[in-house]
């Protein structure tokens, strides 16, 4: 059964950058029919789609986080990776990355990791 | 952009009661060439994170309960449980997925 594990700093620093890392296991990244997409819960909110992934490269961003988010992937280590730069308190949340049919809506999701913007 | 909004924010059901939760988005999400409606829902319980429960507005998960439906076409959707039970107690969020992915900004659902 495929997994997925959301690794990266739990503490990031006002105006730097929050870098995670999503590691795939119990399947492919190239798998031909799946995406790959970032998703972040504020603490006591609702859910944000971040940015969405094919393993040949194709990206897609939320328009409102695309000038500060960078979506990639490692087909050699079977991840994929976010970056947000020019981070602010409104960053912090649980961020989730998760398996993306080839329609969009999401079939396996990771167990998220909390990011906390503060100085 | 598609914007999701559901209703009621959250509510209140006896033990064994029905509980509906409605999902209106900004535009269509009936894909004509197909006659598909682009619409999941998800449940999303205390500390975990969400999980699908419906996809294409009306077709379950393999393993959701038959007591979790999903209705509605077009730009108004409805998830219902129909005789609620203590471990449906969750946040519930519709998403579209007709153009790249937006949610709903959820449901909570408690024991009345």
């Amino acid at each position: 059964q495929m997994q997925l594990q959301e690794s990266g700093p739990g503490l990031v620093k006002p105006s730097e950058t929050l870098s995670l890392t999503c590691s795939v296991s119990g399947g492919s990244i190239t798998s031909s029919s799946d995406y790959w997409g970032w998703i972040r819960q504020p603490p006591g909110k609702g859910l944000e789609w971040i940015a969405t992934i094919y393993y040949s490269g194709n990206t897609y961003y939320n328009l409102s986080l695309k000038s500060r988010v960078t979506i990639s992937v490692d087909t050699s280590k079977n991840q994929f990776s976010l970056k947000v730069t020019s981070v602010t308190a409104a960053d912090t949340a649980v961020y989730y990355c998760a398996r993306l049919t080839h329609y969009y809506y999401i079939e396996v999701w990771g167990r998220g990791t909390t990011v906390t913007v503060s100085s | 952009d598609i914007v999701m909004t559901q209703s009621p924010d959250s509510l209140a059901v006896s033990l064994g009661e029905r509980a509906t939760i409605n999902c209106k988005s900004s535009q269509s999400l009936l894909y004509k060439s197909d006659n598909k409606n682009y619409l999941a829902w998800y449940q999303q319980k205390l500390g975990q994170p969400p999980q699908l429960l419906i996809y294409w507005a009306s077709i379950r998960e393999s393993g959701v309960p038959d007591r979790f439906s999903g209705s509605g076409s077009g730009t108004d959707f409805t998830l219902t449980i129909s005789s609620l039970q203590p471990e449906d107690v969750a946040v519930y969020y519709c998403q579209q997925y007709y153009s790249n992915l937006a949610f709903g900004g959820g449901t909570r659902v408690e024991i009345k």
